[in-house]
């Protein structure tokens, strides 16, 4: 099956500062999506971005299929942008829907 | 802005006993998924159902697990008799197209096994 891998596996900033999260797939996509998973557990859904650009406030999000990998910027970070970010990517044959990588741990301090 | 609800958001259950989460998927959609995720550990699949029957299922997805819509609306997943490994985030999903399109993840339901 497809491979996903995220870099890096953990993450330490101070408030303010900004990040790029990367993420490598093994085989075309036509799904892709980045997800922030909460303290609670929860996965908030941050982008549906199978090709190009999309910005949402402080965060943005590039993916580049024809080279298989997909940026997740984060501006200005706060505090409560600390989490685990997935990346997770969908192939044509379409019957798992998703395959998630193993995730950015992200921590923010004031 | 529609929403994947799921109940209960936190089950506590002791070894051997029946589980049943409940999963109400977005309202036009047709293909629904569900996910485990074990603490620490990224988000796996478990299972995709579509026409009323699953269209795959993992290697995790054993004889213990089931899934069914009953009436339409719900989308379920019963664990027969859960084990201590089975304690878990279980996320349900769905989506409107088969394979492209986002996918909808529910909030989860943390299951505890004692």
């Amino acid at each position: 099956g497809i491979q996903v891998e995220q870099s890096p596996p953990d993450l330490i900033l101070q408030e303010g500062a900004n990040s790029t999260l990367r993420c490598n797939f093994s085989d075309s996509v036509n799904n892709l999506q980045w997800f922030h998973q909460n303290p609670w557990g929860q996965l908030i859904n941050l982008f549906y971005i199978p090709s190009g650009t999309k910005q949402n406030g402080r965060l943005s999000a590039t993916t580049v299929a024809t080279e298989r990998y997909s940026l997740l910027y984060i501006s200005s970070s706060q505090t409560t942008d600390s989490g685990v970010y997935f990346c997770a990517v969908g192939t044509n044959t379409g019957r798992r829907a998703l395959t998630f990588g193993s995730g950015t741990r992200l921590q923010v301090q004031p | 802005e529609p929403e994947v609800t799921q109940t209960p958001s936190h089950q506590v259950t002791q070894m051997g006993q029946e589980v049943i989460l409940r999963c109400v998927p977005i309202s036009n959609h047709l293909y629904f998924y569900w996910y485990r995720q074990i603490l620490g550990q990224k988000v796996e699949f478990l299972v995709s159902f579509y026409n009323n029957e699953i269209s795959e299922k993992s290697e995790i997805f054993d004889d213990q697990f089931s899934v069914e819509r009953p009436d339409g609306s719900n989308f379920t997943l019963k664990i027969r008799s859960t084990k201590l490994e089975d304690s878990a985030m279980y996320f349900c999903a769905s989506r409107g197209q088969f394979n492209t399109g986002e996918l909808f993840f529910g909030e989860g339901s943390r299951l505890t096994v004692l």
